[in-house]
């Protein structure tokens, strides 16, 4: 069915360094895909999305990559800060339908 | 400017109870969404509306589970007869309109049957 996950639950990155989080999907027929971040208690935020006529995006300090021969979509994000500290989850929008599909989610801690 | 609100923020309710929860758009978006996540999960979609219409409903679990968009802008969900299975956060999002994937979430109201 559809469905969208991820290769990793957690994962703990020093202040600084450069994370990468990961996402598989299944639907060939999904035709946009977003990052959105959720930090304890508050709703999704939008950080960056990507149609699939790309295979790279970028923004301020995350890169968002597209790998559509594999359904792969990675989230990097770049220096990390405490206030990077959040769940993570990828998403993505089959085309002809409007809803969004998203995964369980990674959640990423950042140590001093 | 302003983003999207939902009220309550928390609501506790007793099985077999009815609730309705809020959500207030970003002005001037069209489409309006609600999502339900449970603990360590994604959240799943349950109804979007374009306008006053409910474009697509086929996340709605069952019957017992109702929403409405009267005038194209406040969103009310409504869940009769309610289950603890029914216990999550309920998320409503908002875009600019059909052609816009960019979805902007509210806070959530948590829902609690006991």
């Amino acid at each position: 069915g559809e469905s969208v996950g991820l290769h990793l639950p957690t994962l703990s990155v020093q202040e600084g360094d450069n994370s990468i989080i990961n996402c598989a999907y299944s639907n060939s027929a999904s035709d946009y895909f977003i990052w959105y971040k959720q930090e304890s208690g508050k709703g999704p935020q939008f950080i960056i999305d990507i149609r699939s006529n790309m295979d790279k995006r970028q923004g301020q300090r995350v890169t968002v990559l597209l790998n559509k021969t594999v359904k792969h979509l990675s989230l990097q994000i770049a220096a990390t800060q405490p206030g990077d500290s959040a769940v993570y989850f990828c998403a993505e929008v089959i085309q002809g339908a409007q809803k969004l599909v998203f995964g369980q989610g990674t959640r990423l801690t950042i140590n001093p | 400017g302003a983003g999207v609100s939902q009220t309550p923020s928390n609501k506790v309710t007793e099985k077999g109870k009815y609730v309705e929860l809020r959500c207030d758009p970003i002005s001037g978006h069209t489409a309006l969404y609600w999502y339900r996540q449970s603990l360590g999960q994604g959240p799943e979609f349950l109804i979007y509306f374009q306008g006053t219409g409910a474009a697509d409903d086929s996340g709605l679990p069952n019957d017992r589970f109702f929403a409405v968009r009267p005038e194209g802008s406040v969103s009310t969900l409504k869940i009769q007869r309610t289950e603890r299975g029914d216990s999550a956060v309920y998320l409503c999002a908002s875009s600019l309109g059909p052609t816009s994937y960019e979805q902007y979430f509210g806070p959530g109201t948590r829902l609690t049957v006991t």
